[in-house]
Formats: structure tokens, C-alpha cells, sequence
């Protein structure tokens, strides 16, 4: 079946500091990833996503590659800001099905 | 609309008493999601609407929970006894035709359902 697995929060990080988040995968065929992102109190909102291998998603200075030889589809950020302090979860969907979540990773950013 | 709307935001039930949480998704999106976030677990997913077609029901965890999408538009999630364990946050999500594999969802605030 379908998995995604991401590393355990929280992660605590300075402000400027380099964010790295790693997600893995497991799923039949090319499935499209994604990392979504839940600011305290709000709902979830797609942060990035890349469909095919090699594909690099961006967004906010939010970068995340997807690696079909390691499975993977880690989120980095050069430089962190308290305004990131949120949960962010990596997800894969197969061609015309739902989403699979990770469990989520609770990142704090302090000054 | 301009997203996806869920009411209530929140609601405190009595253990045994039925609940209906409802999910108003973006003009057009033909396909719908519900999926369900325990406090310190991730996504768990419940039960998926695409078009006409018969609903994904594999996620619901038992028979006390049901949904249906009236018109292809709006969707109710109904739990019927409800125990303390189904206390969680609800969320619904839509996307258009093409599909979460390539536009992604979009979410609704949710709703946090508390059963005492």
C-alpha cells in the first residue's frame, strides 16, 4: 500500500537557521507528492508539490525535490523565520486517488 | 464559494448522541474528501465523494459513521452514538476534476468535535 513517513517533531530552530524536514514514501507507480502546511489555528494549505521525478516544488522560500531513486521528498528552507513556526506534512497521491498524509512535523522557529 | 466552508467550527456532544458536521466545497469541485486529525496523529482519511460515482468508504472506522453528498455539492458527515474517541478535528477538503494528483486539495477550517 501507499505510506508516507516523515521525521518526528518538534523541530526547534533559531531564526535564520537551515530547515531540513525529511519525508520518505512508499507507493505503487509515480504518485504525485506534496507538503502542506497548518499555521497555529488555521487549516491545512498546499505549501508545494512536484508531479514527476526530478521535479523540484517551491514556494516561500520552501524547496523540496523528488528523489524516485531514494524515495524521498525532503523540505529545506536556507533561512527560517518565527512567521514558519507551523505543522507541516508531506502526502502522496497516486494518479486519480485520494491523499496519504504523514503524520506531521511541528516545527518551532524561536529568535 | 471562494473555499471550502465547514460548519459548526466547533462542538461539545454528550457520549450516545448523534452528530452532523457539514462541508460546503469550492463551486466545481467535483470531488470531495473527509478525512479526520486526532490530537497528536496526522490525517486519517474517511471517506472520499468523486462525482456521480459510488463513494470511497474504506476510511470510515465503523458503522456509526456515515456521509453522503447531496446534488454533488454539499456533504454531511454523521456520526450516530458518538464515543469519546471519535473527539477529533474533522476536515473537509475538495478538488477540482483533474484530480489531487496534480492540483492538490483545498481544506476547510474544520471542525472540532469534543464528546464529553
Amino acid at each position: 500500500g501507499n505510506s508516507v513517513t516523515q521525521m518526528e517533531g518538534p523541530v526547534t530552530l533559531s531564526e535564520e537557521a537551515f530547515l531540513t524536514i525529511n519525508c520518505t514514501y512508499t507507493a505503487t507507480g509515480y504518485p504525485s507528492l506534496f507538503w502542506y502546511v497548518q499555521y497555529p489555528g488555521e487549516g491545512l494549505q498546499l505549501l508545494l508539490k512536484a508531479t514527476k521525478a526530478d521535479d523540484k516544488g517551491s514556494n516561500k522560500g520552501f524547496e523540496a525535490t523528488y528523489r524516485k531513486e531514494t524515495t524521498s521528498f525532503h523540505l529545506e528552507k536556507g533561512s527560517v523565520q518565527v512567521s514558519d513556526s507551523a505543522v507541516y506534512f508531506c502526502a502522496l497521491s497516486p494518479a486519480g486517488n485520494k491523499l496519504t498524509f504523514g503524520t506531521g512535523t511541528q516545527l518551532k522557529v524561536e529568535l | 464559494g471562494a473555499g471550502v466552508s465547514q460548519s459548526p467550527s466547533n462542538k461539545v456532544t454528550e457520549k450516545g448522541k448523534d452528530v452532523e458536521l457539514r462541508c460546503d466545497p469550492i463551486s466545481g469541485h467535483t470531488a470531495l474528501y473527509w478525512y479526520r486529525q486526532s490530537l497528536g496523529q496526522g490525517l486519517e482519511f474517511l471517506i472520499y465523494f468523486q462525482g456521480n460515482s459510488a463513494p470511497d468508504k474504506s476510511g470510515l472506522p465503523s458503522d456509526r459513521f456515515s456521509a453522503e453528498r447531496t446534488g454533488g455539492s454539499v456533504s454531511t458527515l454523521t456520526i450516530q452514538r458518538t464515543q469519546q474517541e471519535d473527539s477529533a478535528v474533522y476536515l473537509c477538503a475538495s478538488s477540482s476534476g483533474q484530480g489531487p494528483s496534480y492540483y492538490g486539495y483545498t481544506f476547510g477550517s474544520g471542525t472540532r468535535l469534543t464528546v464529553v
